[in-house]
């Protein structure tokens, strides 16, 4: 069973510049999730999708990020413009049954902004 | 608000030995508590999952316990190799929330 994928493994862009990250779950699983991990911390979510619908987008800066997941599959997540805080790793993760199942994550993308 | 806290936040121990890891919350109404690996550079790796009924969890050298009571959760590493040097993060899936909330991890070294 392939695992998630995620791409690209790393982004330097400048700040005010836009950045996309891709995202793949494992197949049948219906949902996905986006964290945002800051270098020593543990990872923080950004937004859960329940198949093609948004569960929680709460803690989502909404001014400058987006997120879609289009028939329910794959997912994108999206800055612009870009801060100098936004410097993380952009983890994806998906789960079998719902938010009560195991979680799997990609390899994560880690984004540098100057 | 939920708050999960795991310390040490660093650790160094000599190969062979046995160590336990903790994890701690505040909020003892949870789903389930899945522990996870992350090497450097690299995403998290599921290691146990503790459903809210169960006690604990075992696979090869790893077993994870968890009291709800006491709010507070083990990893126990039986006879520690290098391989296992990685950060070690505990994650809890709340009743009346719908996303995990993660601790900071522990950042475990094991020496040759």
């Amino acid at each position: 069973e392939a695992g998630v994928a995620q791409s690209p493994r790393y982004k330097i862009i400048e700040k005010r510049q836009s950045v996309a990250f891709w995202c793949n779950p494992i197949s049948g699983h219906a949902t996905l999730y986006w964290y945002q991990q800051i270098l020593g911390q543990g990872p923080k979510l950004l937004i859960q999708f329940q198949n093609n619908g948004v569960v929680d987008d709460s803690q989502l800066p909404k001014d400058r990020f987006s997120a879609e997941r289009l028939k329910g599959v794959d997912s994108t997540l999206k800055i612009q413009p870009a801060k100098l805080e936004d410097s993380a790793v952009y983890l994806c993760a998906s789960s079998r049954t719902g938010p009560t199942g195991e979680l799997f994550f990609g390899e994560g993308s880690r984004l540098t902004v100057l | 608000k939920q708050e999960v806290t795991q310390i040490p936040a660093a650790l160094s121990v000599p190969e062979g030995e046995n160590l336990v890891l903790n994890c701690s919350f505040t909020d003892s109404a949870i789903y389930n508590l899945q522990w996870f690996r992350q090497d450097p550079g690299k995403g998290l790796t599921s290691l146990l999952l503790i459903q809210s009924s169960q006690r604990e969890q075992t696979s090869g050298r790893l077993n994870a316990s968890l009291d709800k009571s006491s709010g507070r959760s083990t990893l126990y590493i039986a006879a520690s190799q290098p391989g296992d040097s990685a950060t070690y993060l505990c994650a809890l899936l709340f009743n009346y929330g719908q996303n995990f909330v993660f601790g900071p991890g522990t950042r475990l070294s094991v020496l040759p």
